[in-house]
């Protein structure tokens, strides 16, 4: 079985301030990992994801990831946060043997991002 | 690519009617589509997975007489909330996975339910 833990529950950093959420996971098999991003009374948006290959995962808005199987963690960073960026994050892992199954979810951290 | 759609996106019903809620892949097939539940300030907890054309499996704890799901079609799947009471009210999303192999799942906008 699989579990996700999210150390942060609320992040507040200020604009353009450098922001990082982190992740850590627990399984016993080789999982795929994922960010997704939660605006209010919405559904949640892929943000970024690692399956395989180089180990840090970029999307198009700025955040990054890296994948650290020795640490088992896939924190998200973004250099340079904008007061959009606000929103519930959540990270999330799948199991890669079973020919990538249920998400398991993070508890979710809250970025907050202030003027 | 990769647009999952809900419908409706708000119901307010009385306490014992049924709430049917659609969830749709726009632009894929989908052969698994999940259902989660999620309750304010927390994270999304997976109430059961549908498989296109077989029964739904169900997480524990779900009643599945409660929360009927059919995935008629590769790009319909529909969660029936029956006898609804007020602890059903909640924030229902869909997820749908493009592929098998990758893992992604593709989330729907999310169903706001108020049982009165």
């Amino acid at each position: 079985a699989q579990s996700v833990t999210q150390l942060d529950s609320q992040v507040p950093v200020f604009e353009e301030a450098p922001v990082e959420l982190r992740c850590n996971y627990s399984s016993s098999v080789s999982v795929y990992l994922f960010w997704y991003v939660q605006y209010p009374n919405q559904g949640l948006q892929l943000l970024l994801k690692y399956l395989s290959g180089s180990t840090l995962v970029e999307s198009i808005n700025g955040f990054e990831a890296e994948f650290n199987k020795s640490q088992t963690s896939f924190h998200l960073r973004k250099p340079s946060v904008h007061i959009s960026d606000t929103a519930e994050y959540f990270c999330a892992v799948s199991d890669r043997g079973n020919q990538g199954g249920k998400l398991i979810f993070g508890q979710g951290t809250e970025l907050s991002v202030k003027p | 690519g990769a647009v999952v759609s809900q419908h409706p996106s708000r119901v307010i019903c009385k306490s014992g009617t049924s709430v049917k809620i659609e969830c749709r892949s726009l632009d894929f097939q989908a052969t698994t589509m999940f259902w989660y539940r999620q309750f304010p300030k927390q994270s999304l907890m997976l109430m059961a997975t549908s498989n296109e054309g077989s029964k739904a499996t169900y997480e524990q704890g779900v009643e599945k007489d409660k929360f009927l799901i059919n995935h008629a079609s590769l790009t319909l799947s529909t969660l029936t909330v029956t006898s609804a009471h007020p602890e059903d009210s909640s924030f229902y999303i869909c997820s749908a996975r493009d592929q098998p192999t990758t893992g992604t799942q593709y989330f729907g906008p999310g169903t706001r339910l108020t049982v009165l």
